[in-house]
């Protein structure tokens, strides 16, 4: 069974903070790696994907995967109250038909 | 680029009547797109996985029979909630991948079903 997991939170960060996500996977074969915000009663939003080792920066948003270790983490820098959200974890396989499995999402807050 | 609408946004409906939901992909062509329920303050649940042209795959739990998925075209893909009870009732959201080397999927804004 592969698997995704976030800590569900609440996470609460100071506005102008920086809020750190992280997500742990199972399926070491793993090749694709999305962040995406979900507000609630919205449908999920993309922010940001990665494919290799390291760091991947949009804007306030850093990426950072590291396979070894099975992990990815988002970096939200200067977070504002409208960050605010459920963040949701995706991981995916190499094709473009492969489903990807969802985590069950970390719930930020900013406070301001 | 890369946007997916959905219709109906909100549907209210009478329990044993059926409801259909359309997925469009608007500016991509879609070769995968894939349907999920929400219940409240839960995760996406994939319910299937569908190709142009070609039979969906349910994941487990899912009675196909149930839920009718249409993939007609590469920019629409369509779901039947048959038969429709109150335990139906959910945010039912798609999603299309584009079909490059990347899963990259794009979400429908979702459309919130009610059963009375």
């Amino acid at each position: 069974q592969k698997e995704v997991e976030q800590n569900s939170g609440p996470l609460s960060v100071p506005e102008g903070a920086i809020a750190s996500l992280n997500c742990t996977y199972s399926d070491r074969g793993s090749q694709s790696f999305f962040w995406y915000r979900q507000y609630s009663g919205k449908s999920p939003e993309l922010i940001m994907f990665i494919y290799s080792n390291g760091d991947k920066e949009d804007g306030r948003f850093t990426a950072q995967l590291n396979k070894a270790s099975q992990y990815v983490s988002l970096l939200i820098r200067d977070s504002q109250p409208s960050d605010s959200a459920t963040y949701l974890c995706a991981v995916g396989g190499y094709s473009s038909a492969s489903k990807i499995i969802f985590g069950s999402g970390t719930r930020l807050s900013i406070r301001p | 680029g890369a946007v997916v609408s959905q219709h109906p946004s909100r549907v209210i409906c009478k329990s044993g009547t059926s409801v259909k939901i359309e997925c469009r992909s608007l500016d991509f062509q879609a070769t995968t797109m894939f349907w999920y329920r929400q219940f409240p303050k839960q995760s996406l649940m994939l319910m299937a996985t569908s190709n142009e042209g070609s039979k969906a795959t349910y994941e487990q739990g899912v009675e196909k029979d149930k839920f009718l998925i249409n993939h007609a075209s590469l920019t629409l893909s369509t779901l039947t909630v048959t038969s429709a009870h109150p335990e139906d009732s959910s945010f039912y959201i798609c999603s299309a991948s584009e079909g490059s080397l990347t899963d990259t999927q794009y979400f429908g804004p979702g459309t919130r079903l009610t059963v009375l």
